[in-house]
């Protein structure tokens, strides 16, 4: 049972590439979601996810485009990288009211 | 609209000292209250939860009372060691909201030996 995974765990971007960050999760939890860490500001949410085939924005998605196939997986893509978009990036996975993260991915866009 | 505050970092203390962190929020309804830790290089933890008024959450030592009437959700332990230097994140989240959460900005602990 590994929980929630994602890779990488460190990316190096030039402006304007594209990446995709990936999570997966495999405890057939309903909810994901993704959210960006920024020193002084907390977690903030980027999208989220209530089940295969469901998505919805959070408070900070422009830039940012996700889908959700499978239950299992839920991946991030940055379509034309911008160095505001360095960050750290967690992805979470859960129950109605508990998220569990995954170690996280850091984003460097130069 | 919800949010939580924290109080300001970072806390330094000496080892077995008593600590607390300061959570207050705003939301409607009754939402679901959480302690997360991060320590140094690593991902987000949970730490505690409670989901109703007067729960009290604890692990590891830690505690942290969830009080409607303050709107608040201290964290506290009796006796902090070197290893519970990290940053401890507040968040809420509203029932049936898909795992959406809400993070104060988090507050540093540094424990000194």
């Amino acid at each position: 049972n590994a929980g929630v995974t994602q890779t990488p765990k460190f990316q190096v971007l030039k402006t304007g590439q594209s990446m995709t960050l990936q999570c997966a999760q495999d405890m057939n939890h309903e909810y994901m979601s993704w959210y960006r860490q920024d020193p002084g500001m907390g977690l903030r949410l980027i999208h989220y996810s209530v089940g295969a085939g469901i998505t919805d924005q959070g408070e900070v998605p422009n830039g940012y485009n996700v889908s959700r196939s499978t239950t299992e997986d839920f991946p991030l893509r940055l379509l034309s990288a911008a160095p505001s978009q360095t960050s750290v990036y967690f992805c979470g996975s859960g129950s109605t009211d508990t998220q569990y993260f995954g170690p996280g991915t850091r984003l460097t866009v130069l | 609209g919800n949010s939580v505050t924290q109080m300001e970092g970072p806390v330094t203390l000496s080892e077995e000292a008593f600590l607390t962190i300061n959570c207050t929020y705003t939301a409607t309804g009754y939402p679901s209250l959480f302690w997360y830790v991060q320590y140094p290089g690593e991902g987000l933890q949970l730490l505690l939860k409670a989901t109703k008024a007067d729960d009290k959450g604890s692990n590891k030592g830690f505690e942290a009372t969830y009080r409607k009437e303050t709107t608040s959700f201290h964290l506290e332990k009796g006796s902090v060691q070197v290893s519970d230097s990290a940053v401890y994140f507040c968040a809420l989240s509203r029932y049936n909201q898909g795992g959406k959460l809400i993070f104060g900005q988090g507050t540093e602990l540094s424990v000194k030996p």
